[in-house]
């Protein structure tokens, strides 16, 4: 079964400090990953997918086979950063996603 | 504008009493999904619909029911609700083949 772990519930960093936000998975095939965000306020929606290997308002995420992870970083965090982050796993020919516990980012100014 | 709306936004009812939570998308999206969001557990999946008239349980399934008659509407049913189904909702669709879902803004349900 897979299982997709956010190890940090709270995450709180100073504006223009990098930030790191943890995701590690558990599945035995080839999983897609996905962040996704919620801003106060806001809809649940997608912020990168592994398989396209973008930067989306400054943040990355390398999907990391070997350690099972797909972290997300930036190197300078903004105050407009804190939300609700959520890393989310679908399975090979699955239709479905499987979503983490979620971290939230608090951006000190 | 291309959405997923929910109806309703809130909710406060009591134990037993039937009710409905609507979700509509106007993006002809061919999957539909409901989610709920509680505390340290994040977004588990209830029920998810590939097309109209398919509909299949997701990791939390008990105590809901869907229907998918048209494409465009997937809601929820609570035939009879309890306390621990107290949480925050969400209904997501999606193009068949993309995997990028859109969200609804979320209807905070109370059962007392």
């Amino acid at each position: 079964a897979q299982r997709v772990t956010q190890p940090e519930k709270l995450l709180s960093v100073f504006k223009g400090a990098p930030v790191e936000l943890k995701c590690n998975y558990s599945y035995s095939g080839s999983p897609e990953l996905f962040w996704y965000v919620q801003y106060s306020r806001q809809r649940l929606q997608l912020l990168l997918r592994h398989i396209s290997r973008e930067s989306i308002k400054g943040f990355t995420a390398d999907l990391n086979k070997g350690e099972t992870s797909f972290h997300l970083k930036k190197p300078f965090a903004q105050e407009e950063d804190s939300a609700m982050y959520y890393c989310a796993l679908k399975r090979t020919g699955a239709n479905n996603l499987f979503f983490g516990t979620g971290t939230r980012l608090t951006v000190i100014p | 504008e291309a959405q997923v709306t929910q109806n309703p936004r809130y909710l406060i009812t009591v134990t037993g009493k039937k009710l409905t939570v609507t979700c509509s998308q106007n993006m002809n999206h061919e999957y539909m999904s409901w989610y709920r969001q509680d505390p340290g557990l994040g977004l588990r999946q209830i029920y998810y619909s590939m097309n109209v008239e398919v509909t299949d349980k997701g990791d939390v399934p008990e105590g809901y029911k869907v229907s998918r008659k048209e494409k465009r509407n997937f809601p929820l049913i609570l035939e009879s609700p309890s306390p621990n189904q107290t949480s925050l909702y969400f209904c997501a669709s999606r193009r068949t083949g993309i995997n990028e879902q859109f969200f609804g803004p979320g209807t905070r349900l109370t059962v007392l």
